[in-house]
C-alpha cells in the first residue's frame, strides 16, 4: 500500500536551533517525494522536490531509499520557518499520477 | 500571476443542506485535484481529474459527496446532505499531471456545518 508517515503532529524548536521533520513513505515503485508548506493564512505551496536536490529557504531533503525516507532539514531555524508542513508521494499508476499527503508537522520556532 | 481560485471561501450551513464548492485550475493544467484538510487526517484525497475525466474517487464517501468538471475552467464538489463531520477545509489543486509535476493550490474552502 502507498502511504506516508510523519511520526510528529507537532515540532517546537528555539530559533538557531537545528530542525529535522521525519517523513516515511511505503511504495513498492520508484519514488517521487515532494515536501510542501503553508504558512498562516497562506495556501499550500512547493518547498522542494526529491528530484531537483536544491535547497529552498536553507531547507534540504534527501531521499533514503534503504531507510524508505526523506526527512526535511534545516541546520538553524528561524521564526519564519513556523508554518504547516506536509510529506507528499507521487504514485504513478498507467501513466497517471496522484499524490499522497502525510498528515503533517505544524513546526513551530520559538524565539 | 495564474492561481487557483475557490469559492466561497467560507460556508457555514446546517446539516441536510446542500453544498458545492467551486474551483477554477490554472489555464492550461491537465489535472485537478480535490482534497480535504482535517487537523486529524491531514490532507486526505478526495477525487482527481484529468483532461476533465475522473481517474480516483475512491476517497470520497459515494453517498453524498460528488465530483464533475462541466469543462476546463470548472471543476466541482459536491455535498449533498451535508454532515456536522463534514466540516473542514477544502481545497482545490491543479497541475500539469506528470509524476515530477508541482500541484499548485487555491486558497481552501472552509466549510462549517452545523
Amino acid at each position: 500500500a502507498q502511504r506516508v508517515t510523519q511520526p510528529e503532529k507537532l515540532l517546537s524548536v528555539f530559533k538557531g536551533a537545528p530542525v529535522e521533520l521525519k517523513c516515511n513513505y511505503s511504495y513498492s515503485g520508484s519514488p517521487e517525494l515532494f515536501w510542501y508548506v503553508q504558512y498562516s493564512r497562506q495556501r499550500l505551496q512547493l518547498l522542494l522536490r526529491h528530484i531537483s536536490r536544491e535547497s529552498i529557504k536553507g531547507f534540504t531533503a534527501d531521499l533514503n531509499k534503504g531507510e524508505t525516507s526523506f526527512h526535511l532539514k534545516k541546520p538553524f531555524a528561524q521564526e519564519e520557518d513556523s508554518a504547516m508542513y506536509y510529506c507528499a508521494l507521487s504514485a504513478g499508476l498507467s501513466g497517471t499520477y496522484k499524490y499522497i499527503f502525510g498528515t503533517g508537522t505544524r513546526l513551530k520556532v520559538l524565539a | 500571476d495564474a492561481r487557483v481560485t475557490q469559492t466561497p471561501r467560507d460556508k457555514v450551513t446546517e446539516m441536510g443542506q446542500e453544498v458545492t464548492m467551486r474551483c477554477q485550475p490554472i489555464l492550461g493544467h491537465n489535472t485537478v485535484f480535490w482534497y480535504r484538510q482535517t487537523m486529524m487526517q491531514g490532507l486526505e484525497l478526495l477525487a482527481y481529474f484529468r483532461n476533465r475525466a475522473p481517474l480516483d474517487d475512491s476517497g470520497m464517501p459515494k453517498d453524498r459527496f460528488s465530483a464533475e468538471m462541466p469543462d476546463a475552467t470548472l471543476a466541482t464538489l459536491k455535498i449533498q446532505p451535508s454532515e456536522p463531520r463534514d466540516s473542514a477545509v477544502y481545497f482545490c489543486a491543479s497541475g500539469l499531471g506528470q509524476g515530477g509535476a508541482e500541484q499548485f493550490f487555491g486558497p481552501g474552502t472552509r466549510l462549517t456545518v452545523l
